[in-house]
């Protein structure tokens, strides 16, 4: 059974800095890694899908790196911003299933 | 394309009510999800349909529960007898199937608060 873990839960950091947020998965048996946004009180929005044949996706002041092998998987972003404040969640879509599943999530705060 | 649509995105009702909520999926997107999220936490799975076909149906769903998508287009998630456990945010997704796509997309939600 897919388990997915997000560390830290909680990330509070001065505007600027660069700063990685962490996903790690159980099953490595999966087909897509997807990232997601989360503003309080709203859905989810998707920031980058990363394919099982891929290490890595790119936008804008997004990274996101994924290693099959190990279970793991990065979210980088650079020169953060005071909006970029919300809870960001990593959700794997796992061979032999119809679902993503989700991790619990990482609270994001920036500091002005 | 405007996206995927939930309705109604604020629902209070008292025990024992009856509600349902509807979603409006991505138009070309065949794969339809249902999950619930509670404070604090990820979302957790609930149903699936490939078109009008449910495919998938999580322990968490209850037989108060019921969802359907008939003619694989809109999906209506009805709960039955609510009870205050089943206060939380309702969210669907929707997405176009095959290996190699899947990318997953979201509605804004339906909250709903049992008194």
């Amino acid at each position: 059974k897919q388990e997915v873990t997000q560390i830290p839960a909680a990330l509070s950091v001065p505007e600027g800095e660069n700063l990685v947020l962490n996903c790690s998965f159980t099953d490595s048996a999966i087909y897509n890694l997807q990232w997601f946004r989360q503003d309080p009180g709203k859905g989810l929005t998707s920031l980058l899908l990363i394919q099982s044949s891929q290490r890595e996706q790119t936008s804008g002041r997004l990274n996101a790196s994924l290693d099959k092998s190990s279970g793991r998987s990065t979210l980088y972003i650079a020169a953060s911003q005071p909006g970029d404040s919300a809870t960001y969640l990593c959700a794997v879509f796992t061979s032999g299933t119809y679902k993503y599943i989700f991790g619990t999530g990482t609270r994001l705060k920036v500091l002005a | 394309d405007t996206g995927v649509s939930q309705d109604p995105r604020h629902k209070i009702t008292k025990r024992g009510q009856n509600v349902t909520f509807r979603c409006d999926p991505i138009s070309e997107h065949n794969r339809l999800y249902w999950y619930r999220q509670t404070l604090g936490q990820g979302p957790e799975f609930l149903t699936y349909f490939q078109n009008e076909a449910q495919l998938e149906k999580s322990r968490l769903l209850s037989d108060r529960f019921s969802a359907e998508r008939p003619k694989g287009s809109f999906s209506t998630l009805e709960i039955q007898r609510t009870e205050q456990g089943d206060s939380a945010m309702y969210l669907c997704a929707s997405s176009l199937s095959g290996v190699g796509t899947g990318e997953l997309f979201f509605g804004e939600g339906s909250r709903l608060t049992v008194l």
